[in-house]
């Protein structure tokens, strides 16, 4: 079964440049989450989805930061004019209804902003 | 109170040792409770969810203790395999809202 997957890999930008992450969740999946990883600050939630409905977006740190699901298929993470302060590990997740079921991860995106 | 609050680590223990994590939460009304696994540079993968009853699988035992506010992750027999980073999770909902919680984890590495 395919996993949640997104893309890029790996991103290296310079700082101003505008950056996209994209994720496609799990078939079926009700709800896609958006993550940030960092050594300092750990895993935060950025924003979540519903039926691509956004539900809870109090995460995402700023204007620059701005979320959008089209479709049940597909979701993007945008941030615009990107930081040196913005490199972190993001994470998309999905997940079925139900409170019991557990979020699944994508492998994540490593960025890097210069 | 942090949300969700775990032991700072880092464990390091022999091949063999039984490890304990604990983990508190100050939502009162969060619901579900998972542990998740995080190997270096990987994603968060389910380690096993925790019900109120505790909750065992093989050397892996849960429990969770809803007046305390607290929940535990007992390894038998630790393995070098399981050196990874351990997180705990608390999930609040209601309705469509869903939340997760994560602590920021506790770092075990199993020595041979």
């Amino acid at each position: 079964d395919a996993g949640v997957i997104q893309s890029p890999r790996h991103e290296v930008t310079e700082m101003g440049q505008e950056v996209t992450l994209r994720c496609k969740p799990i078939s079926g999946h009700d709800y896609l989450f958006w993550y940030r990883q960092t050594m300092m600050r750990g895993l935060e939630l950025l924003i979540y989805f519903n039926n691509n409905v956004p539900i809870d977006d109090s995460g995402m740190p700023e204007d620059r930061f701005s979320a959008k699901m089209p479709n049940a298929s597909f979701s993007t993470l945008k941030i615009q004019p990107s930081e040196p302060r913005d490199s972190a590990v993001y994470f998309c997740a999905s997940k079925t209804a139900g409170s019991n079921q557990p979020q699944h991860f994508g492998d994540g995106t490593r960025l890097s902003i210069l | 109170r942090k949300e969700v609050e775990q032991d700072p680590g880092p464990f390091n223990v022999p091949e063999g040792a039984t490890v304990a994590f604990n983990c508190t939460y100050s939502n009162s009304a969060s619901q579900s409770f998972f542990w998740y696994r995080q190997d270096c540079r990987k994603e968060p993968k389910l380690l096993m969810s925790v019900y109120s009853s505790g909750n065992e699988d093989g050397r892996f035992t849960a429990q969770l203790n809803r007046a305390s506010q607290y929940i535990s992750l007992l390894i038998r027999d630790s393995k070098l395999s399981d050196s990874a980073t351990y997180l705990c999770v608390v999930a609040n909902s209601g309705g469509s809202n869903y939340k997760l919680t994560f602590g920021k984890g506790t770092l075990l590495t199993v020595n041979p």
